[in-house]
């Protein structure tokens, strides 16, 4: 099974802070995908990268931005963390073509105080 | 409109009983369709495809209307466990890539 792993579970952060959250899949997959989840509001697209060193913006793509310097690991910077980036922050794998499905890793908390 | 649209319930059901849920789409080029299933405060996991033809996974059963634009998800039997959030998942094309969008799902709790 294609493991996805994300760094840290549960994390507090001071506003202004930068912040990094990590993924990494052992897969080889693609494409890779962060996303946040806030109630009433669903799972929001951040970034996905199709390959190394490629990034596209999402849906939400403001005050965030990712690295992805290996294929296994894409990375969501948060450059100057706020109080409404306060989230569940997922990321995803999938692998190439239209019918796969994502795995998702088990999600970094973030509360930004 | 939204792209992807969910009754959020909570759907309330007895054990035993069969219960159902819709999802509509607003593009009508879409051609990967999938449901989630999100325990609470989990990450969502991958509860089955949905093809053309309809297609089954034990007590669950998924169908796609292309020309109303739905899916849904038919669950038989309910069991306590299958009390979760069942996310509906729609591929959209974007400048020669694909991502999926996701509904903001429906809760489901089945009753003892």
């Amino acid at each position: 099974d294609v493991k996805v792993t994300q760094s840290s579970r549960y994390l507090v952060k001071r506003t202004g802070e930068k912040v990094f959250l990590e993924c990494v899949q052992d897969m080889d997959h693609e494409n890779m995908f962060w996303y946040r989840q806030d109630p009433g509001l669903g799972l929001r697209l951040i970034y996905f990268s199709y390959d190394v060193k490629m990034k596209e913006k999402g849906d939400i793509p403001e005050g965030y931005s990712v690295s992805r310097e290996k294929k296994e690991r894409f990375s969501l910077i948060l450059e100057s963390a706020s109080t409404n980036q306060t989230s569940m922050y997922l990321c995803a794998s999938r692998g190439a073509g239209t019918g796969y499905g994502y795995t998702f890793g088990s999600g970094t908390r973030l509360t930004v105080v | 409109r939204k792209e992807v649209e969910q009754d959020p319930g909570p759907f309330n059901v007895p054990e035993g009983a069969t219960v159902a849920f819709n999802c509509t789409y607003s593009n009508s080029a879409s051609q990967s369709f999938f449901w989630y299933r999100q325990d609470c405060r989990k990450e969502p996991k991958l509860l089955m495809s949905v093809y053309s033809s309809g297609n089954e996974d034990g007590r669950f059963t998924a169908q796609l209307n292309r020309a109303s634009q739905y899916i849904s998800l038919l669950i038989r039997d309910s069991k306590l466990s299958d009390s979760a959030t069942y996310l509906c998942v729609v591929n959209k094309e974007t400048s020669g890539t694909y991502k999926y969008i996701f509904g903001t799902g429906t809760r489901l709790k089945v009753l003892a």
